[in-house]
């Protein structure tokens, strides 16, 4: 059965230090790759998503950068992290079923709370 | 433990009919319920939320806490309905979704 892994859980780092989330797949192959942020009192937002090794897609111009390394596994990145990268990151995958477009079911990840101080 | 269950993984109902996506929680607190939505290929939206009792594109969802569930309806589907629906229990500082529910609103 398909599993997909986030770590950290939860991390509290200061302004300006660099930042690395990851987020890996089991189970599956060529999966959909989708990096997620919800902020505080907002809904979820698409950050990335990616359909392929070195494909990476951003959704909203910001202070993070995304690589797909592997064929499931997709890192989330900042140089400098912002206040304003605080927030609930979600990884999440999926399949196209019979390559149809409107038949893709997305899993989550646990998600990594990210506290900027 | 909280834990959020959306039982079934596809419902298909035909434009006009009625449409309930089920919800149940478990969670020791008062619970703070949403449902988001995800229309093909397009980022994950948030729908509704319990605490704000409103009526969004015709759906509509009330918490029953004998029950603890928190199903999300609407009188008449359109095929424009046609997405996947994950319901979401926040606590603390983490989010619960359920495995979500695919809707197909037929012809």
């Amino acid at each position: 059965s398909q599993t997909i892994h986030q770590w950290p859980a939860t991390l509290v780092q200061p302004v300006g230090s660099p930042l690395s989330l990851e987020c890996t797949v089991e189970g599956t192959s060529n999966p959909n790759l989708y990096w997620y942020r919800q902020a505080a009192g907002r809904g979820l937002q698409l950050l990335f998503y990616s359909v392929g090794i070195g494909q990476i897609s951003s959704e909203v111009p910001q202070n993070l950068s995304a690589s797909r390394p592997q064929d499931r596994q997709f890192i989330l990145s900042s140089k400098k992290l912002l206040l304003s990268d605080s927030g609930f990151y979600l990884c999440a995958w999926s399949v196209l079923e019979g390559g149809d477009l409107t038949q893709e079911t997305q899993y989550f990840g646990p998600g990594t709370r990210l506290l900027v101080l | 433990a909280q834990r959020v269950t959306q039982p079934e993984k596809l419902l298909s109902v035909f434009k006009g009919a009625p449409v309930e996506l089920k919800c149940n929680y478990s969670y020791s607190g008062s619970p703070e319920l949403f449902w988001y939505v995800q229309y093909s290929r397009q980022r994950l939206q948030l729908l509704l939320r319990h605490i704000s009792r409103e009526s969004i594109k015709g759906f509509t969802a009330d918490l029953n806490k004998g029950e603890t569930s928190f199903h999300l309806k609407k009188p008449f589907a359109q095929e424009e309905d046609s997405a996947m629906y994950y319901c979401a229990l926040p606590y603390g500082q983490n989010f619960v979704f359920g495995p979500g529910t695919r809707l197909s609103v037929l012809p």
